[in-house]
């Protein structure tokens, strides 16, 4: 299995850019979940789905976030406009969601804002 | 308060030393209990999941407090390999899906 897939790797853009963030989950987990990691702040849940369905987005920080997932293979997370603040370590990560399963981790999207 | 909170560390030992870290949690519904580690600029990875009874895994054993709602980290004969961010992950049913809870985790330094 190649593991839960995030790309791209680095993103470098500009201040009021769009940025898309793209996460394939590992086959047959049926929970994906988007986290920010900065020094400040740690490890943030920002959403998460169950079977395709957004269950709980209170973690996004504003409107200028959003995430969808289309189908059980995919998901993006996307802001628009982008900010400086908003430069940190993204994180996609799946499971099958059952009490005793743990989740995978990707190997995440460094995002700076310029 | 935080749901999950851990001492930031960092932990500097020598190599050959044994270690602990604890973490605490607020939820007494919390069902499952991990320890992750995060080496720097890299994903998260489960080190152990932690049971009720303990358990062990070669130089690392986890412990779990109900009754106090901690779990603690045991690392013993540290290797210079074992320099990382280890993670306390707790997770408990909310809005019927299990959602985990991470804490900021505890830095670790071996040096020789």
């Amino acid at each position: 299995d190649a593991g839960v897939i995030q790309s791209p790797r680095h993103e470098v853009t500009e201040m009021g850019q769009e940025v898309t963030l793209r996460c394939k989950p590992i086959s047959g987990h049926n929970s994906l979940f988007w986290y920010r990691q900065t020094m400040m702040r740690g490890l943030e849940l920002l959403i998460y789905f169950n079977n395709n369905v957004p269950i709980d987005d209170s973690g996004m920080p504003e409107d200028r976030f959003s995430a969808k997932m289309p189908n059980a293979s995919f998901s993006t997370l996307k802001i628009q406009p982008s900010e400086p603040r908003d430069s940190a370590v993204y994180f996609c990560a799946t499971w099958r969601s059952s009490s005793t399963d743990t989740q995978y981790f990707g190997p995440g999207t460094r995002l700076t804002v310029l | 308060r935080k749901e999950v909170e851990q001492d930031p560390g960092p932990f500097n030992v020598p190599e050959g030393a044994t270690v602990a870290f604890n973490c605490t949690y607020s939820n007494s519904a919390s069902q499952s209990f991990f320890w992750y580690r995060q080496d720097c600029r890299k994903e998260p990875k489960l080190l152990m999941s932690v049971y009720s009874s303990g358990n062990e895994d070669g130089r690392f054993t986890a412990q779990l407090n109900r009754a106090s709602q901690y779990i603690s980290l045991l690392i013993r004969d540290s290797k210079l390999s074992d320099s990382a961010t280890y993670l306390c992950v707790v997770k408990a049913l909310s809005g019927g899906s299990y959602i985990p809870t991470f804490g900021r985790g505890t830095s670790l330094i071996v040096h020789p």
